[in-house]
């Protein structure tokens, strides 16, 4: 079935550990995008890529890092992770940026301690 | 992690009913408008969108309203089934920059009863 495919589903990470959140889709769509979900705020977008190679800092982009390398692929890196950035992540494809419907994975959550 | 005291506005309905979910949007300049159901451990899905050249929309079981004037966006849900319990939450495009990046709403608990 086509769609977002999303790796780990979920993690416990130490303070100060890297992690890369995995993200694939197989539906050739241009953008990609990050989130995170937390309790009352509503989706926060973290990083985006318009196409494959480029990509754009999004509302809470401190912290995190992201690389297009590809088109389907799409992972972002905690470098040094902290307690606030405990969260759900989804990552989200579109055919084109900007005015499309976005495509959402299932999600990864993540708890630092 | 979790904030304590924050907790989305919560809708009953009894099935069978009609249901309103309303969203008050932000940026007079959005000019796209759209509508994601999002069922407990899963990520949003699509329901439905709006353009701004449009006031009415709509799909199967589902309407979209777009007031324009008072910045206003509803979804209506026709004969509300179990299968419709879900958070609901709208977006609009923002036009932030020359790229219009969705901005999304925190949403709405939506709760069928039998």
């Amino acid at each position: 079935i086509a769609g977002i495919t999303q790796a780990p589903t979920s993690q416990i990470l130490a303070a100060g550990r890297r992690m890369t959140l995995r993200c694939t889709q197989d539906m050739r769509h241009n953008a990609m995008y990050w989130y995170r979900q937390d309790l009352g705020l509503g989706l926060r977008l973290i990083h985006y890529s318009n196409t494959a190679g480029t990509t754009g800092k999004g509302e809470v982009p401190d912290g995190y890092s992201v690389s297009r390398a590809n088109t389907d692929d799409f992972p972002l890196t905690l470098a040094s992770a902290v307690p606030s950035q405990t969260s759900v992540y989804f990552c989200a494809s579109s055919v084109q940026g900007g005015s499309q419907p976005q495509h959402f994975g299932d999600g990864t959550r993540l708890s630092i301690l | 992690g979790e904030s304590v005291g924050l907790h989305l506005p919560t809708l009953s309905v009894q099935e069978g009913d009609n249901s309103i979910i309303n969203c008050a949007y932000s940026n007079s300049a959005s000019d796209y408008f759209i509508w994601y159901k999002q069922e407990s451990g899963k990520g949003p899905q699509f329901i439905i969108d709006i353009r701004s050249n449009m006031d009415k929309r709509q799909g199967q079981r589902v309407t979209v309203l777009l007031n324009k004037t008072v910045k206003h966006l509803s979804l209506q849900i026709a004969a509300t089934q179990p299968g419709d319990s879900a958070v609901y939450f709208c977006a609009e495009n923002g036009i932030i920059d020359s790229w219009g990046k969705l901005q999304f709403g925190a949403g709405t608990q939506v709760v069928v009863t039998p």
